[in-house]
Order: C-alpha cells, then structure tokens, then sequence
C-alpha cells in the first residue's frame, strides 16, 4: 500500500513570496489534515479536511495561508506572501474517517514532508 | 481543551539501558485515542501504537512496551534494552472524539549512546 505521498521535499524562497505544497493521501483515507512543525517544536495542526469540507481550520493564518482539496483526494495548501516565521516543515497526514474507522484504525500516517525555508 | 504534556525534552542513555518517556494528557472528552509516534532524522513521522480509552490493558511489542494508566491519564513508553537506532524524537498525541483532532506534545529527543 502507498504512503502519503508529499512535494517538494525541500523548497527555499524569499520573504513576500509565494509557495506551493501538494499531497496525495493513502487511497481511501477520507481525512487529511496539514501540520506545520517548526525546528525543536512538536507538529502543529493547520487545517483538517473531511473529504472535501474543512472540518477545522481555527489554528490556520487565514490573512496567507490557504489550502483546498477539490475533488477529495489531493490537496494543496499554499502561502502568500511568505514571512521568515513561516520557515518550518509541512507535514500531510491521512486516517480514515471516524465513521469507518470506529475504534480502530483512528491514527494518522504522515508523508515526508516538505521543509521550507524562508530567507 | 486537549492537551499533552511530554515533560522530559531530551533524554541520554547508554546502549542495552532501559528508558520510559512520560506522556500526560488532558481531555474533556470520554472516548479518546492515544497514539505514540517516532520521528527518526530523516523527518518522517512513523506510526508506533494506539490506544482507546476503554482499553486499559498494557501492551508489549518486542523491546517497546506501553502503560496506559486514566488514573493519572499518563501514557507512558518504555524501551527495553535500548539501541543506537533508537535514537529519535518520540511524540505522543491524542485525538477526542467529538472534533477528530490529532494533538501533539512538544516531543522527546532520545539520544541511545554507543
């Protein structure tokens, strides 16, 4: 079975621009949340989506950071304009839904994540 | 609110040593999930263990071994017998049942010395 799949690995901007993340999630997995994890810090939730609907976006900075997942599957999530602070790790993550998954099968598996560096 | 605390932010031993990492969490709700995750250098967040609250039964797999006790709503997470490559940092999170979040503690850093 295939992970979750993310990209770029690695990006480097400048401050005030922008950038893009992808992912792809395991096939079946109807959650998918974005997790930014900043160096030395635990992994922070940004935005989790249920399908296609955001169930929770309270922690997401909505003045730059946005993110979609259309067609309930991939999504994206991107950031505009880029500020220094934003410099951190991106992480995507996948679980079934709660429905399915009951009491079992809950956990999130993460891709690789993408490490961002704003100069 | 969810919350959990992983009060030890870096942890040394020395190869073959035994190690626990402390995990409290808070929740108000009355079905939850616990999870334990390890982030190795590579930066890849890796699925260990779950556990749901109605389920108080400690568990063993191989050197890694698990003691879920509510009393204290501590999870913590013993490594027997450590090894070099075990040297990471261990996260441990909890997901309530009411809003499906996943929330993690700031993580342990275990350094397994040869």
């Amino acid at each position: 079975e295939a992970g979750v799949a993310q990209s770029p690995r690695y990006k480097i901007i400048e401050k005030r621009q922008s950038v893009a993340f992808w992912c792809n999630p395991i096939s079946g997995h109807a959650t998918l949340y974005w997790y930014q994890q900043i160096l030395g810090q635990g992994p922070k939730l940004l935005i989790q989506f249920q399908n296609n609907g955001v169930v929770d976006d309270s922690q997401l900075p909505k003045d730059r950071f946005s993110a979609e997942r259309l067609k309930g599957v991939d999504s994206t999530l991107k950031i505009q304009p880029a500020k220094l602070e934003d410099s951190a790790v991106y992480l995507c993550a996948s679980s079934l839904a709660p429905l399915l998954g009951g009491f079992l099968n809950t956990e999130a598996f993460f891709g690789q994540g993408t490490r961002l560096t704003v100069v | 609110a969810q919350k959990v605390t992983q009060a030890q932010t870096e942890i040394s031993v020395v190869e073959k040593e035994d190690v626990t990492l402390d995990c409290v969490y808070e929740t108000r709700d009355t079905t939850y999930y616990l999870f334990w995750y390890k982030q190795p250098p590579s930066g890849e967040l890796v699925f260990l263990i779950r556990r749901n609250s109605f389920d108080e039964q400690n568990e063993i797999s191989g050197r890694y071994s698990w003691n879920f006790q509510k009393s204290t709503s501590s999870f913590n997470f013993t490594i027997t017998a450590s090894q070099v490559v075990d040297s990471a940092v261990y996260f441990c999170a909890l997901k309530g049942n009411r809003d499906d979040k996943i929330i993690f503690g700031k993580g342990t850093r275990l350094h397994i010395l040869p």
